[in-house]
This record gives structure tokens, sequence and C-alpha cells, in this order.
């Protein structure tokens, strides 16, 4: 069965901190890694990554894929208030059987 | 543009009853999915469709859960006979094609509360 783990499950930091989010998965027949923000109802895309050691970067955010130790990392550098929410990571699936599989997410909490 | 809707946004039930969720995907996406979000849960695949065929239905949790789309266009969710332990946030998403490189628009979800 496909798995995605989060963690951590929770975060609090100051406003100006820099955190890193991590993301492990094992999905077959991977294609790719996505990441979202949820901060009420619907989710937003953040990054997509398909590549291995290839950095996207928007902004203060930035993410990177090792499909070798499958994992990911999310890092938002400065963190604000407006960065509070859940963030949330999947594994793509290609194939007959395409699907995202989600993980639990990290609430991160930044506080003024 | 229009982004993905859905409704309602929120539907409070009694067990037994059945419900139907909506969902508009984004013009021009020919695909659309269904996931489910429990209280502190990620997000659980449901289904998808890519036009109006659901290629896998092997996520739907039971036989009281079907989903059709007609058109190409907009799906619809029933929960028929519903218990206590369907209440959670059904979201909808679309893409542009149901491939790995394109990614997923969510919709604002409905809250579904069986009592």
């Amino acid at each position: 069965e496909d798995k995605v783990v989060q963690s951590p499950l929770s975060l609090v930091v100051h406003e100006g901190d820099t955190v890193t989010l991590n993301c492990s998965y094992e999905v077959t027949n991977f294609r790719s890694l996505l990441w979202y923000k949820q901060e009420k109802k619907a989710p937003t895309f953040l990054f997509m990554l398909t590549s291995s050691g290839i950095e996207k970067k928007s902004g203060r955010l930035s993410s990177i894929l090792d499909k070798k130790e499958l994992f990911s990392i999310l890092n938002i550098t400065a963190t604000q208030t407006g960065d509070s929410a859940v963030y949330l990571c999947a594994g793509n699936s290609g194939g007959s059987n395409y699907k995202l599989t989600f993980g639990k997410g990290t609430l991160l909490t930044v506080n003024p | 543009g229009a982004g993905v809707s859905q409704s309602p946004s929120n539907k409070v039930t009694e067990k037994g009853k059945d419900v139907e969720l909506r969902c508009d995907p984004i013009s021009g996406h020919t695909a659309l999915y269904w996931y489910r979000q429990s209280l502190g849960q990620g997000l659980e695949f449901l289904i998808y469709f890519q036009g109006n065929s659901a290629p896998d239905k092997s996520g739907l949790p039971s036989d009281r859960f079907s989903a059709e789309r007609t058109g190409g266009s907009v799906s619809t969710l029933t929960i028929q006979r519903t218990q206590q332990e369907d209440s959670a946030v059904y979201l909808c998403a679309s893409s542009f094609l149901a491939s790995y490189n394109y990614e997923q628009y969510f919709g604002p979800g409905t809250r579904l509360t069986v009592t």
C-alpha cells in the first residue's frame, strides 16, 4: 500500500525563523511529488517535483526531491504569520492506477 | 477564471439518509478527482475521472459510495444510507489531464456531518 509520511506533525515558530518540513514516500510507480498549502478549505498548489536534486523556488519557499532516499523537503525562510497553514505532501503514481497519495500534513503556526 | 466549485458547502444529514455532493471542475479540465479529509487525517483518494470514465474505483470506501460524471464536466458523489463515520470534508479537484505532470486544483470542499 502506498504511503506518505510527513514530519513534524506540527511546528510552532516565531516570525523570521526558517523552517524545514519533511516528507518521505513509498509510492508504487512513482512519478512526481507535490506540495500544497491548506489554510482553511481548498489546498493550493505550491510545487511539483519530478527530478532529484533540482531545487524549485518561489519567493521564500523552496523544495527539493531525493528519489534515491525517497524524500522531499520544503523550506520556508523568514517566516511570516501568513505562512501559518497545514502543508500537505503527496506522491503521484502514474500508469493505469493514477492517483495522489497524501500525507497527514504538517501544521505550521508562525507567531508574531 | 473560475476555479473548482462545490456544493453544498455544508451538509448536515441524519444517519441512514442519502446525500449527493456536486463538483464543477475548471472549464477545459478533462480530469476530475474526489478526496475525503477526516479530522486529523490526510486527504484520502476516492476516485478519479478522465472524461466520463472512472478507471479506478478501488478507493471508494464501500458500495454505499458511488460517483458519476456526465458531459465531461460536472460530477456528483453519492453516499447512500449515510453513517456517522462518513462525516468528513469531501474535496474535489480537477486537472487538465489525469497525468503526473499536471497539477490538481482543489475546490473548497463540502463539509458533511452525519448525526
